[in-house]
């Protein structure tokens, strides 16, 4: 079957404009998380969608939002870009949510800040 | 908050010893722990898994132990090969929070 779908795979911004990135998840997947890995920080949780619902954000600015869709396709914004906000972003999908079972991942989306 | 403790941050053996990375968390809820490895230029993937109810657990060359009364928890490689090396994440979870917390990592490197 399908993997996790991440798009676009690259993107480069300035600050202070906005990003979209997009995740397909496994057919069948209702819960899709995203994470922002960086080399100093790791992977960390941005927010949980299932079932269209957020049950969980992590602690991240406002500016970091997300949603998901009635397909369970979810998006992640970030509003007035931050040079800091350069990283690989990864989406990952789980039949029911993090604590159940595995989580898959896309390939990510690396976002430039400059 | 969640937060999860991994160390040491990079680890370097031969090949064919053994390997221990270790992981403590401070949310005593937590109930599932699972371990991913990423290769260089790859995404995350799940190597092994253990829940609050069982104490170890083995796959083949890895084994992973749990101490809930310390909050502790660790992953041992046994005979490592050089495809073992990659970075590898712990994490901690608690039932229906669809929130999983990543410890730091830690970059294995298996010389031959």
């Amino acid at each position: 079957k399908a993997g996790v779908t991440q798009t676009p795979r690259y993107l480069i911004k300035t600050r202070g404009q906005q990003v979209t990135l997009s995740c397909s998840p496994i057919s069948g997947h209702r819960s899709v998380s995203w994470y922002q890995q960086t080399p100093g920080q790791g992977l960390q949780f941005l927010f949980e969608y299932f079932s269209e619902t957020q049950r969980n954000k992590g602690n991240f600015p406002g500016r970091f939002s997300g949603r998901q869709f009635s397909n369970s396709r979810s998006e992640m914004n970030v509003s007035t870009l931050e040079l800091g906000d350069s990283a690989l972003y990864l989406c990952a999908s789980s039949l029911e949510g993090a604590d159940t079972g595995e989580l898959f991942f896309g390939e990510g989306s690396r976002l430039t800040v400059l | 908050g969640e937060n999860v403790e991994q160390h040491p941050s990079t680890l370097s053996v031969q090949e064919g010893d053994s390997a221990v990375i270790k992981c403590t968390y401070s949310d005593s809820a937590s109930n599932y722990f699972p371990w991913y490895k990423q290769e260089l230029g790859k995404r995350p993937q799940l190597i092994i898994d253990i829940r609050s109810n069982v104490g170890e657990k083995k796959d083949q060359r890895i084994a992973v132990t749990l101490n809930k009364t310390a909050k502790h928890f660790s992953l041992h490689i046994t005979e490592t090969q050089p495809e073992d090396s990659a970075v590898y994440f712990c994490a901690a979870s608690r039932s229906n929070t669809g929130k999983l917390i990543f410890g730091q990592g830690t970059t294995l490197q298996v010389k031959p």
